[in-house]
């Protein structure tokens, strides 16, 4: 399987600041057609996933453009430009080139 | 707008099977396949397999393989995955969500339903 590693795993920020979140694969993530599968899900407080980003970059629609993706091969990144109060909730990246695996999680909370 | 409603959640003995649905609307169901994933209570997401509803055809993860069985239902716009020889580990949220068509892109999970809790317990 192909192994996601997310860091930090816990992430206070303060309202309005940027936040970071790196995620690493055990391999590099081109598919047979060529596109990056990565993507970056949010899940709320007792709600289910919802996908934020998809290959790479490629923002879902409504979704708020303070969020973007970004990075290739195996390193990969999300970043929140200013961090809102409905930003709470654990954000998993998710690879869907191989069979689909998810890093572990990072908790973000307001500081 | 996409949307998945899945069945309520369940009760399930050690040893027993389980059956969970998810009803689709809002696209074309044929032109998608869904994916189910699952969440144990306080833990991460996991890939528990996808089917093509356009061709049927099916993947699973290699530690459900022979376990589970994913199976749809075109008339009904509605996908099924069955859990058998179920333990106390397999406590979870099992969610659908809409994937790709066919083996020709990679999984995207982009429409998720709301979750079915599953609870094994004796």
């Amino acid at each position: 399987d192909v192994v996601m590693t997310q860091s930090p795993l816990s992430l206070p920020v303060t309202l309005g600041q940027p936040a970071s979140i790196s995620c690493k694969s055990s391999q590099g993530l081109v598919f047979i057609d060529g596109s990056t599968y990565l993507s970056w899900f949010q899940q709320r407080p007792g709600q289910s996933p919802r996908r934020l980003i998809y290959k790479v970059s490629i923002r879902d629609s409504g979704v708020p453009d303070r969020f973007s993706g970004s990075g290739s091969r195996t390193d990969f990144t999300l970043k929140i430009s200013r961090v809102e109060a409905e930003d709470v909730g654990v954000y998993y990246c998710m690879q869907g080139t191989h069979g689909p695996t998810f890093g572990q999680g990072t908790r973000l909370e307001i500081k | 707008q996409a949307q998945l409603v899945q069945s309520g959640g369940e009760v399930k003995k050690p040893g027993a099977s389980v059956k969970v649905s998810c009803r689709t609307s809002g696209y074309t169901f044929t032109n998608y396949g869904v994916s189910w994933l699952r969440q144990a209570p306080g833990q991460g997401l996991e890939w528990v397999g996808w089917i093509s509803a356009y061709n049927g055809h099916t993947n699973y993860a290699q530690r459900f393989q022979g376990r589970v069985t994913l199976t749809t239902d075109r008339s009904t716009t509605t996908a099924y995955m069955e859990v058998r020889s179920l333990t106390p580990d397999d406590t979870a949220v099992y969610y659908c969500a809409r994937d790709r068509r066919d083996v020709l892109a990679g999984y995207t999970c982009d429409f998720w339903g709301q979750g079915t809790l599953v609870t094994v317990s004796s």
